[in-house]
């Protein structure tokens, strides 16, 4: 079955840049997506990329995809306080009767 | 006002008590999810909605059972409630039919916590 495998912890330093890594297993996921949850408050929508795109940029955010190793990597340049959140890696199959599959996690603490 | 809102927003309850937790989404979408959190863990899916006569089972339905009273509600019951169901619980909705890409987007409540003693 689908899996979502991230590391669950990250910190850095403020205006370091953070990466965070996230494994699949569904090579037929036409959406990967990455959210974000801010401390006492739901998952909102960060960015997405869709599957047959190498890299999509969005201001401080990167998303880079190897198919191939089915791996999805968000970047925050000039990472800031307000950054620190939980960010879930999540993909979804191609069947208009499917559902999200979410990794667990990770969680990003930037420190002044 | 939030598109998708859950109340309670924090309950405490006790063993073997029967809970209700209520979703209502103004965004019309047909698609509602119920998801718990659990650090360490995730987001897990209990049950979801396609539509107003669709219940399906997700990941982690045992001792939890649901109800789409309209379009805009879905409600999640813990029959009798025991200390390992306590956890964040998250409401969610989509609509791949009306949502532009990326079709599969969810939106989510702003949570309850539920602590079971």
């Amino acid at each position: 079955g689908e899996d979502v495998e991230q590391s669950l912890f990250l910190s850095v330093r403020e205006g370091d840049s953070s990466v965070i890594n996230c494994t699949y297993t569904d090579s037929s996921s036409t959406y990967l997506y990455w959210y974000k949850q801010e401390p006492g408050a739901g998952l909102q929508l960060l960015t997405y990329i869709f599957s047959n795109m190498d890299m999509k940029q969005d201001q401080r955010l990167t998303v880079l995809l190897n198919k191939k190793d089915k791996h999805l990597s968000l970047r925050i340049a000039d990472t800031q306080t307000g950054d620190s959140a939980i960010y879930f890696c999540a993909e979804i199959p191609p069947s208009g009767y499917s559902t999200l599959t979410f990794g667990k996690g990770t969680m990003l603490l930037v420190s002044p | 006002d939030a598109d998708v809102t859950q109340t309670p927003r924090n309950r405490i309850t006790k063993t073997g008590k029967r809970i209700m937790l209520e979703c209502s989404q103004t965004k019309g979408h047909d698609r509602m999810y119920w998801y718990r959190q659990d650090p360490g863990l995730g987001l897990r899916l209990i049950y979801y909605s396609f539509d107003v006569k669709d219940i399906n089972k997700g990941e982690i339905s045992d001792g939890y059972s649901v109800s789409r009273q309209a379009q805009a509600k879905f409600s999640l019951s813990l029959e009798s409630a025991i200390p390992n169901q306590t956890a964040l619980y998250f409401c969610a909705t989509s609509d791949p039919g009306t949502s532009g890409p990326p079709w599969g987007e969810q939106f989510f409540g702003p949570g309850t916590r539920l602590t079971v003693l």
